[in-house]
């Protein structure tokens, strides 16, 4: 069955970048399309973009530009970045598998990671 | 960016009660709408797409109903295990929404 683990630093400085890896078994990230959700306290659950190893992104025009996405095919693997973190970047970030059918559906989650930006 | 907007936000009720959820959006959405389930600490579960489709797996005492901006998910007949958050997403046009989640609690 289709299994996605993220991994990566728990503790992010405010101004750096968080980076996050989702890493896929059971599917290929050649297939489909791949996506990033954080949930805080603050704001719930929040869609933070998607990624095709075509290279087709959209992400959330909320976060102002700071997401970067990529895939790397030969680990099966895709990754998030996110540029000049404050307190409010602090959530659990998930990856989840993208379907086109009928709009999207996220099918497969993460376990998701905790990040907290802090000092 | 479409809202969305569920009620109520919290919800008591017993083992074998019939529920409903409802989720509203700020525009019409057709029926491009999701259903997930979310259980303390887990990763949020898939449960509805399309408004009305069940995912494969998902007990047939989930269901969905709606179109345009109004919505609702009912569990005819609640079990344990569904005590939890449940929340809907628009997957009509992204930023893909959430709305802020039910908790249903015994």
């Amino acid at each position: 069955q289709v299994q996605l683990q993220e991994s990566g630093p728990g503790l992010v400085k405010p101004s750096e970048t968080l980076s996050l890896t989702c890493t896929v078994s059971g599917d290929s990230v050649s297939n489909n399309y791949w996506s990033w959700i954080r949930q805080s306290p603050g704001k719930g659950l929040e869609w933070i973009g998607s990624i095709h190893n075509s290279g087709s992104t959209t992400d959330n025009p909320s976060l102002k530009s700071r997401v970067s996405m990529s895939i790397d095919a030969s680990r099966n693997q895709f990754s998030l970045r996110l540029s000049s973190v404050t307190a409010a970047d602090t959530a659990v970030y998930y990856c989840a598998r993208l379907l086109y059918s009928s709009g999207i559906l996220l099918d497969h989650w993460g376990q998701g990671t905790l990040v907290i930006v802090s000092s | 960016d479409v809202q969305m907007t569920q009620s109520p936000s919290s919800l008591s009720a017993s083992v074998g009660d019939r529920v409903t959820i409802t989720c509203r959006a700020s525009q019409s959405i057709n029926n491009y709408l999701n259903w997930y389930q979310q259980k303390p600490g887990k990763a949020p579960k898939f449960l509805i797409y399309a408004a009305s489709s069940l995912q494969r797996g998902v007990p047939s005492r989930f269901s969905g109903s709606g179109f345009g901006t109004d919505f609702t998910l009912t569990i005819s007949s609640l079990q344990p295990e569904d005590f939890a958050i449940y929340y809907c997403q628009q997957s009509y046009s992204p930023p893909y929404t959430f709305g802020q989640g039910t908790k249903l609690e015994i």
